[in-house]
């Protein structure tokens, strides 16, 4: 089935620090959403990037789609504790359904 | 924002037994509704594609006469899983995507399943 790989597994940093998680598939995506998941709840939807080289700002997260569209990066800038979760990529190749990528948990030291 | 419900929210069953799993979305009509299994600390795998009127699709390695799939009604979405061993312990989550722009995917709260 399709694939889209994600990195880092895991991320540790203190409070203030920057963060980015980085996906990636090897075939061209039709687009890609992005998802948070909180520790015992259920992944909520964050955005979507559709056109290649796409940049969409939400507050301190910054969220990128590859000129090629088979990668995508989710940057957070100063991060809260409020931010603790796990962000997950979902790609989407084609008809209307999303593989998700393994997810990144951050992790934020107060 | 939408609303997507899932009952039950736990369940614990004997092995050899069958578990109904439903999803509803409350204030939206879904055609499609997508099932995931998520093991713990682990990414979501798709297992079906969910469509109302129609068969289920089942993604490669999904055993459909395990996971028995009903999309009923413009607004449910049901799951048996048939026969249950531990093995199929796991988190039942679905969710349905609300047409429009960002085709976004509003995820139900998600079941555990436990088979003893």
């Amino acid at each position: 089935g399709q694939q889209v790989m994600q990195i880092p597994q895991y991320q540790h940093v203190q409070e203030g620090e920057d963060f980015t998680t980085y996906c990636n598939s090897s075939t061209t995506l039709s687009n890609i959403q992005w998802y948070k998941q909180r520790p015992g709840g259920h992944p909520v939807f964050l955005i979507q990037l559709v056109k290649s080289g796409e940049v969409k700002k939400q507050k301190r997260l910054t969220f990128q789609f590859g000129e090629a569209k088979k990668n995508s990066s989710l940057h957070i800038t100063a991060t809260q504790t409020t931010d603790v979760g796990t962000y997950f990529c979902a790609g989407r190749y084609n008809f209307n359904k999303f593989y998700f990528g393994s997810g990144t948990k951050l992790n934020v030291k107060p | 924002g939408a609303v997507v419900s899932q009952h039950p929210s736990w369940v614990i069953c004997k092995s050899g037994t069958s578990v109904k799993i439903e999803c509803r979305s409350l204030d939206f009509q879904a055609t499609t509704m997508f099932w995931y299994r998520q093991f713990p600390k682990q990414s979501l795998m798709l297992m079906a594609t969910s469509n109302e009127g129609s068969k289920a699709t089942y993604e490669q390695g999904v055993e459909k006469d395990k996971f028995l799939i009903n999309h009923a009604s413009l607004t449910l979405s049901t799951l048996t899983v048939t026969s249950a061993h531990p093995e199929d312990s796991s988190f039942y989550i679905c969710s349905a995507p609300r047409s429009g722009i960002a085709y976004e995917q509003y995820f139900g709260p998600g079941t555990r399943l436990t088979v003893t």
